[in-house]
């Protein structure tokens, strides 16, 4: 099975930057997604990491470290509209399925 | 637009009824999901198809029965709906999961 570790809360300024952590067990592994969720929003995919090291996209950058069973997202310049949920989600060995962890909620304040 | 959409957004139904939400993707995808949100947010695989062919079925009451007619559409239809059956219900499809899945809106049920 899958099990996958992320803080249920963090909170952050407008400006700063903020690491959210993932920490995931599972009997197979073949990439780390990441999605945000507004409230009353459907997920929408922000990154993928198959491979070690850092990918960047704009403000968001994402990492991935095998060995360690760990990744994070990385979101820098924080905007009040990146208030939201983030999931961290593994994608199993087999390619063809995601299993998401719990969601950290990120707070922006002014 | 292109997208994937799923209707009602909102059902509000009494235990015991039947209801369906149907899903459609216009993005020519070969692969749509089902997933249930629960009140605490954690999101959770209900079935998945490839091509019209159910690929995965995770431990989900046979109360639950979706349905793919074509490969743009999988509907989920629910029989004698339960209180614990309330939650957000998120159709998705994906042609390359390592560039992610797309997802509906939502469904909001609502079981009283």
């Amino acid at each position: 099975g899958q099990s996958l570790e992320q803080p249920s809360e963090v909170t952050a300024v407008e400006g700063a930057i903020v690491q959210i952590n993932c920490t995931y067990q599972t009997s197979g592994f073949y990439g780390l997604s990441w999605y945000q969720q507004h409230d009353g929003g459907a997920p929408t995919f922000l990154s993928y990491n198959a491979l070690d090291g850092l990918e960047e996209t704009g403000r968001f950058s994402s990492f991935l470290s095998r060995s360690d069973s760990y990744g994070y997202l990385l979101l820098q310049e924080l905007q009040m509209k990146d208030s939201a949920s983030y999931f961290c989600a593994v994608l199993n060995n087999a390619g063809n399925m995601l299993t998401f962890g719990g969601g950290t909620r990120l707070m922006v304040k002014p | 637009d292109t997208a994937v959409s799923q209707t009602p957004k909102y059902l509000v139904t009494q235990m015991g009824n039947d209801k369906s939400i149907k899903c459609e993707q216009n993005l020519g995808h070969d692969t749509m999901y089902w997933y249930k949100q629960d009140s605490k947010k954690f999101l959770k695989i209900m079935f998945s198809y490839n091509n019209k062919e159910l690929i995965i079925n995770e431990t989900v009451p046979n109360r639950f029965s979706p349905k793919s007619p074509d490969k743009a559409h999988l509907n989920l239809h629910i029989n004698s709906l339960e209180l614990g059956d309330s939650a957000v219900y998120f159709c998705a499809s994906s042609q390359n999961l390592a560039r992610g899945y797309t997802f509906g809106s939502g469904t909001r049920l609502t079981v009283v």
